[in-house]
Order: C-alpha cells, then structure tokens, then sequence
C-alpha cells in the first residue's frame, strides 16, 4: 500500500478483555516495529520483527503483551487480560531494511486503545 | 543505553518568528539522530536525520539540525515560523545494533499570527 496501515483507528475495551491490534506495513518492508505511546509521552519501543520472527521483543511489558507477524506482512499485536493501564496510542512502523540506519522508519496513524 | 531529552513540553513562537526546539542525547557509541513531526490524528513523518555524513542536516519543511558532539545536542531550528508548523516535535536516537529507537517526550510548538 501507499503507507503503514492500522486497524482499527479506535478501540474501547473493558478492562480484562482481549484485544488485537493490526498493522499493515509498507510492501516489501521486511522491518516491523511496535511502539506504545502514553498521553503526553514520546513513543516506546515494543518489539521489533526481522521477516516472521520476532529478533527483538524486550520492550513488551510483561506476558500479557504478544505480537506476531506469521508471513512476514502484516502483524497483530495481542493484549491479554487488558487493564487500565495499557490505555495509549499503539503505533506500527516499518522500514526497508533495518540493517542499513539509513533507511527511516515509516509510522502508521496508531490505534488508540482505550481500557475501561 | 542511549536516551534523549527534550528541554521545553511546549514552545510558543510569533508566524515569521525563529523556531528553536532543544533536544540532547546520551548514548555510548556514535549516535544515530531523527526528528520526527506528529500533527494532529497522523502518524510521525521524519522530519530529518543524522547518520554521520555531514554535522548540519537539513529537513523537508525548512527545517534543519546541527549535531554537536561537544555539547550531545541535536536542536531543531528553522528561521521563520509559519502557521502549519504547529504541531508536536519528537526527537529520538538510535545507538549502534540496537533496533529500538527512543524518544523523547515530545515538544508542542505553538504558532501565533
């Protein structure tokens, strides 16, 4: 597509639900990145996925939070048993080749989720 | 680790006015710096980058960055404000094989007319 894509632009849950958030990246990006953004607060880095694998995951907060990417496009962030706390702005980036520092990162609009 | 600072939650300039957003690093290893601009319901644009070509960077829009090793600055300047240049300003930074980027808190820019 023409940009980084996330569905969907809103989402309101109940705290201890399930929730999916989907990223649809650039074609042929082979890099992925999930960020978290808080009210006032710069992004954070999440996770980050090389091709279908995650290579690095130690900015997921705890075990509640799971990504995947099963072909290498598009990718579902997964929160568990949310709480009122994962209330942000989930934004999705993805970059041409992440071994060249050259290349940017192209970020989608975000996903705001909202925990009540 | 590498990490950023954003001297400044929110800046006010005059239309025409110089626009100056402050923004110092820390990392251990030669860094990799990005501005990125956030409007309102849009995704981050980067703005501009420095990978180490060349210490004066400039950026779409009119603006640019100086990197100065002496002082771990990256600040953002532009000289003359314009209307559409509201909106929040992120700094961040990218050390060596890490694949994260951090950044900072953001500045609001304000501009009046």
């Amino acid at each position: 597509g023409a940009g980084v894509s996330q569905t969907p632009s809103n989402k309101v849950t109940e705290k201890g639900k399930y929730v999916e958030l989907r990223c649809d990246p650039i074609s042929g990006h082979t890099a992925l990145y999930w960020y978290r953004q808080s009210l006032g607060q710069g992004p954070e880095f999440l996770i980050y996925f090389q091709g279908t694998g995650a290579a690095d995951d130690s900015g997921l907060p705890n075990d509640r939070f799971f990504a995947v990417r099963p072909e290498g496009s598009v990718s579902t962030l997964k929160i568990q048993r949310t709480e009122r706390g994962d209330s942000a702005v989930y934004l999705c980036a993805s970059s041409l080749n992440p071994s060249s520092w050259v290349h940017e990162q192209f970020f989608g609009p975000g996903t705001r989720l909202t925990v009540l | 680790a590498q990490s950023v600072t954003q001297l400044g939650s929110h800046v006010s300039v005059s239309e025409g006015a110089l626009v100056l957003l402050r923004c110092n690093y820390s990392s251990s290893v030669p860094p990799y710096l990005f501005w990125y601009v956030q409007y309102p319901n849009q995704g981050l644009q980067l703005l501009l980058k420095y990978t180490s070509a060349a210490t004066l960077v400039k950026g779409i829009n009119g603006f640019e960055a100086e990197f100065k090793k002496s002082e771990t600055s990256f600040h953002l300047t532009k000289p003359s404000a314009h209307m559409s240049d509201a909106a929040e300003y992120f700094c961040a930074v990218r050390s060596g094989n890490n694949n994260d980027m951090r950044f900072g808190a953001g500045t609001r820019l304000t501009v009046k007319p």
